[in-house]
């Protein structure tokens, strides 16, 4: 149990283009939604939290006109990320909770590649 | 200091050793700590999930928790190729998680 889906798993676009990233809790429904970057041999950076029909909330440093996070369902949150640079190229990653102080569950990832 | 310490390895050891993974950590207020697998290029798969002081056992994985030292570790019997990966420790804060910055652990046959 507790499959988060997460997709594309690879994008390769050029410069300036926009770029969508699904997360779907697949067996279970997640009242709150996670968006993580990570660096080659680095660990997770949170990115956003987001809980669904409300705003996300953006950790500091985080853009929010650049990283537009949408949780319109209990089982669904999107990351877009606008008018990409080579700078936004790192790997996404998602995770869905089920409730207050439950485990994060894990999307395989988003590995995103700016030309 | 970050808020979670883990030694980043690499740590290779050979197939059916027990292997040992720590971390540490300076804020008594996290309440709840985890362990993650992370293969190449997925996703972090959840291990373990533990909330109070003490072992937890789960097949070859044993988690321990000392709060009184702010201390996590994670015990893998009879290790297997197929353990080979970068094991996170995690611990929650107001539903956020702060990880540590995993350890690469290789297993050779």
């Amino acid at each position: 149990g507790a499959v988060v889906s997460q997709h594309p798993s690879r994008v390769i676009c050029k410069s300036g283009t926009s770029v969508k990233i699904e997360c779907r809790s697949l067996d279970f429904q997640a009242t709150t939604m996670f968006w993580y970057r990570q660096f080659p041999k680095q660990s997770l950076m949170l990115m956003a939290t987001s809980n669904e029909g409300s705003k996300a909330t953006y950790e500091q440093g985080v853009e929010k006109d650049k990283f537009l996070i949408n949780h319109a369902s209990l089982t669904l949150s999107t990351l877009t990320v606008t008018s990409a640079h080579p700078e936004d190229s790192s790997f996404y990653i998602c995770s869905a909770s089920y409730g207050l102080n439950q485990p994060q569950h894990f999307g395989d990832g988003t590995r995103l590649s700016i030309l | 200091q970050k808020e979670v310490e883990q030694d980043p390895g690499p740590l290779s050891v050979p197939e059916g050793a027990i292997v040992s993974l720590n971390c540490t950590y300076s804020n008594s207020a996290f309440q709840y700590f985890m362990w993650y697998r992370q293969y190449s290029r997925k996703g972090p798969e959840l291990l373990m999930y533990t909330y109070s002081s003490g072992n937890k056992e789960d097949g070859r994985f044993t988690a321990q928790v000392d709060k009184s030292s702010k201390y996590i570790s994670l015990f893998i019997r009879d290790s297997q190729p197929s353990d080979s990966a970068t094991y996170l420790c995690a611990m929650s804060k107001e539903d956020k998680l702060i990880f540590g910055t995993g350890t690469r652990l290789q297993v050779f046959p």
